[in-house]
């Protein structure tokens, strides 16, 4: 069965550290693995990856994917309150438009 | 483990027919569900937030006599999509949080809904 796994489910930091979020996925006819911050209205879209060892950054934000391995991870470097948050992980397939998304892990940040 | 379960995970319909999507909480108590949308380029549209025992607010430009949610208990929300269209066609995902000021939300596996 095709699943998408976080992980850790929650996260408790203070500002300034490093998180790294784990995302593992079984999914066949794997196309592409995005990651989303969950805030207000709606999840807003971080990044996709679809190459293995590529590194994606943004900010303090980066992420990399392993398609041998099958996982990602997320990692958010000197955090900040504002980082606190959901961040969903999700696969998308080749085959027939679908996606799995992952439970989410909630970070939160205290000062 | 998944804390939300979704179902189906994908349905295909006949236009003009209605589709329902379950979403559970599994081990703890949801006094309020959110239902997303997908659109083109990977974006999530916050459809409605519905909380236990009472009407779900809906979001501008969301037809909530199209998109019914019911949240009657505080394990289960269902949306149904009434007289499904061809342009209904996307990925709807939910979401769970426990508590009125817990910021945690835990979210489903999403379902593919193909209406042809």
């Amino acid at each position: 069965e095709d699943k998408v796994v976080q992980s850790p489910l929650s996260l408790v930091v203070h500002e300034g550290d490093t998180v790294t979020l784990n995302c593992s996925y079984e999914v066949t006819n794997f196309r592409s693995l995005l990651w989303y911050k969950q805030e207000k209205k709606a999840p807003t879209f971080l990044f996709m990856l679809t190459s293995s060892g590529i590194e994606k950054k943004s900010g303090r934000l980066s992420s990399i994917l392993d398609k041998k391995e099958l996982f990602s991870i997320l990692n958010i470097t000197a955090t900040q309150t504002g980082d606190s948050a959901v961040y969903l992980c999700a696969v998308e397939r080749n085959t027939g438009n679908q996606f799995y998304f992952g439970t989410g892990t909630s970070l939160t940040v205290i000062p | 483990g998944a804390v939300v379960s979704q179902h189906p995970s994908r349905v295909i319909c006949k236009s003009g027919t209605s589709v329902k999507i379950e979403c559970r909480s599994l081990d703890f108590q949801a006094t309020t569900m959110f239902w997303y949308r997908q659109f083109p380029k990977k974006s999530l549209m916050l459809m409605a937030t519905s909380n236990e025992g009472s009407k779900a607010t809906y979001e501008q430009g969301v037809e909530k006599d199209k998109f019914l949610i019911n949240h009657a208990s505080l394990t289960l929300s269902t949306l149904t999509v009434t007289s499904a269209h061809p342009e209904d066609s996307s990925f709807y995902i939910c979401s769970a949080r426990e508590g009125q000021m817990n910021i945690e939300a835990f979210f489903g596996q999403g379902t593919r809904l193909t209406v042809v």
